[in-house]
């Protein structure tokens, strides 16, 4: 167990519509990244907080927004949804910047738009 | 973030050691090595990280020769366990570097 903790586990919904994955970092851990991963394709870095900060973007649609509040749990609003954000999602945490600090990743929300 | 190369896939046999050479020609001074373990439907797991020589724990070995411009991860008596994609990633102090995962290297375990 990392002691990340993503919820749901698992989302099905339409395309249009609107939802909100939510993470919970280890206890400790300042730093929230979150990826997106299709099937059989790599992780795609989305973005990532520190402290309640964004401090890095990847190649992140507009349509996808995220946010990490003062408890420091983090939520990622995707919007608008296609069937191509079907996919897993990913929330990672660390202590620090990510130099010297491992990242420890959830067990993800599989999401499926259909 | 320093570009990394690694095999695409390697298949073994259980009970051999496994080496996972990954290439970072770019390196920085300040770039650390980390590799994570990804099985199916789960998240990386973080297995091994160093700076230079050799570091080993309870899973693995990391060497990285004195120029740093390549590491090798070294799973000893590997078992169909171990079966896993393997990521290398180099990072450094910057905290505005997008953290970015290669395709990684798919790891097969034979009986």
């Amino acid at each position: 167990d990392s002691g990340v903790t993503q919820t749901p586990k698992h989302l099905i919904t339409a395309t249009g519509q609107r939802v909100t994955l939510r993470c919970s970092p280890r206890s400790g851990d300042l730093s929230v990244y979150w990826y997106q991963q299709s099937l059989d394709q790599g992780l795609q870095f989305l973005i990532h907080y520190y402290n309640g900060e964004e401090r890095a973007k990847g190649n992140i649609l507009e349509r996808f927004s995220a946010q990490q509040f003062p408890d420091l749990h983090s939520e990622l609003n995707l919007s608008s949804l296609e069937l191509g954000d079907s996919a897993l999602y990913f929330c990672a945490s660390s202590v620090e910047y990510f130099y010297n600090s491992p990242l420890h990743f959830g067990n993800g929300t599989r999401l499926t738009v259909t | 973030l320093a570009k990394t190369t690694q095999p695409i896939s390697m298949d073994s046999y259980e009970g051999q050691e496994v080496n996972i050479t990954c290439s970072h020609n770019n390196i920085a001074t300040n770039d650390y090595i980390t590799w994570y373990q990804q099985f199916p439907s789960q998240g990386p797991r973080f297995i091994i990280q160093g700076y230079k020589t050799k570091v080993t724990n309870e899973v693995a070995s990391l060497f990285i020769p004195a120029d740093r411009k390549s590491s090798t991860l070294s799973l000893p008596r590997v078992s169909l366990s171990d079966t896993a994609v393997y990521y290398c990633l180099v990072a450094r102090m910057n905290r505005d570097d997008k953290i970015i995962f290669g395709k990684g290297t798919r790891l097969h375990i034979l009986p």
